[in-house]
């Protein structure tokens, strides 16, 4: 079946840097992306939606220039969480569709901020 | 935007029958997924239902009603491996899914 990849799995950085998270489709093409969030023991609660070639699309509350998203080919959405503090630790998982009956998600990465 | 409610735990035996209802409120519908999802690691596609009915999948089956905003994953047979976390998320026109905050199932021996 269709294999989205994320990386990295789990990464800590330090409070005021920034980290990219890498969300790949390999053996298929996606215009779409969405990144989501999950807090412990909380459900996923969509960030953006990544649209390839163009802008994201930010959930209400989510700050743009903090998350910053990239979307360059149609295998390959970024996100950028920039001067991370740690209330940006979470789980931060991607997804794609493929067609229109499911859609799979990345690995998900465990990001501390210490 | 969308309201997604389920219950928020679930336990039943090894070899027993669990059914987990997920209610909605949508502003647009455009499918119901069902998710499994273990402590620490991303969710897993169990099942997709766009028309009313019965899909089955194995030990994993899903019903939908569209005029009702139900739904529901029947696990049969469970097994010590089906203890996780179940997500309903309804899915609208623009293609975003929207998640319920997850049944966590224990099964017990």
């Amino acid at each position: 079946g269709a294999v989205v990849s994320q990386h990295p799995s789990w990464v800590i950085c330090k409070s005021g840097t920034s980290v990219k998270i890498e969300c790949r489709s390999l053996d298929f093409q996606a215009t779409t992306m969405f990144w989501y969030r999950q807090f412990p023991k909380q459900s996923l609660m969509m960030m953006a939606t990544s649209n390839e070639g163009s802008k994201a699309t930010y959930e209400q509350g989510v700050e743009k220039d903090k998350f910053l998203i990239n979307h360059a080919s149609l295998t390959l959405s970024t996100l950028t969480v920039t001067s991370a503090h740690p209330e940006d630790s979470s789980f931060y998982i991607c997804s794609a569709f493929t067609g229109n009956t499911e859609a799979f998600f990345g690995q998900g990465t465990r990001l501390t901020v210490v | 935007g969308q309201n997604i409610d389920q219950p928020t735990e679930m336990t039943a035996t090894e070899g027993a029958i669990v059914q987990i209802n997920c209610t909605y409120q949508t502003s647009g519908f455009n499918g119901l997924f069902w998710y499994q999802q273990h402590a620490g690691e991303a969710p897993t596609f169990l099942s997709y239902n766009v028309l009313d009915g019965l899909e089955e999948k194995g030990r994993f089956s899903s019903f939908l009603s569209r005029s009702k905003g139900y739904s529901y994953l029947l696990l049969k047979e469970l097994q010590m491996k089906d203890s996780a976390s179940y997500l309903c998320a309804v899915r609208d026109g623009d293609y975003k899914l929207s998640f319920g905050a997850g049944t966590t199932v224990t099964v017990r021996a």
